[in-house]
């Protein structure tokens, strides 16, 4: 089966770093996405990796190693608006979107 | 400008009543997509379309199906809501399949 794998939950402070973890299991491999979902709210598009590498966007960065099946999402500067959940999603070898269920993040002051 | 327009926002409707959720596009994009999402839970995918070509997923249950008329309107109908089917039903579009994907607002749908 396919499956994606990242943390319920996560707290971290105002100012901090903090980096969201994903792995995944699928059927082939055609790019990951990182999105943002405020509560409520529809999810936006963060990010999108295909090579392995760092790839960086202002406070937000994001990392993938196909060979270990894993990415993260690396948040700088931490703003109490960067509470949110971060959904990954791998594109399967049909180029179906495989979503993870997100990691919940809680930025204190 | 709004990218991918849903209508309504709010959705009440009484278990059992047809209802249907609206989703346009401005981006003329080839794919949309109508997702279910549950409180603390991952969109789940229930149809898709790529131009006219409809896609439905495995477990879609047949109580959902949708309408494409056009590249720009996309329609979801759910013949018989039932509880279990109050949830936030997401509209999306991308160009092709493997890429981003645009969400509209949500249709945040209640059964009564």
């Amino acid at each position: 089966g396919q499956n994606i794998d990242q943390p319920t939950e996560m707290t971290a402070t105002e100012g901090a770093i903090v980096q969201i973890n994903c792995t995944y299991q699928t059927s082939g491999f055609n790019g990951l996405f990182w999105y943002q979902q405020h509560a409520g709210e529809a999810p936006t598009f963060l990010s999108y990796n295909v090579l392995d590498g760092l790839e960086e966007k202002g406070r937000f960065s994001s990392f993938l190693s196909r060979s270990k099946g894993y990415s993260y999402l690396l948040l700088k500067e931490l703003q109490m608006k960067d509470s949110a959940s971060y959904l990954c999603a791998v594109v399967d070898s049909n180029y179906q979107l495989i979503w993870g269920a997100g990691t919940k993040l809680i930025i204190k002051p | 400008d709004a990218m991918v327009i849903q209508n309504p926002r709010y959705q009440v409707t009484q278990f059992g009543k047809p209802v249907t959720l609206s989703c346009s596009q401005t981006l003329n994009h080839n794919v949309m997509y109508w997702y279910q999402q549950k409180s603390s839970q991952a969109p789940k995918l229930l149809f898709h379309y790529y131009d006219k070509d409809f896609n439905n997923e495995a477990d879609t249950p047949d109580n959902f199906q949708s309408r494409r008329p056009n590249t720009s309107f996309c329609f979801l109908d759910i013949r018989s809501p039932g509880l279990g089917d109050a949830a936030m039903y997401l509209c999306a579009t991308s160009r092709e399949p493997q890429e981003e994907q645009y969400f509209g607002p949500g249709t945040r749908l209640t059964v009564t």
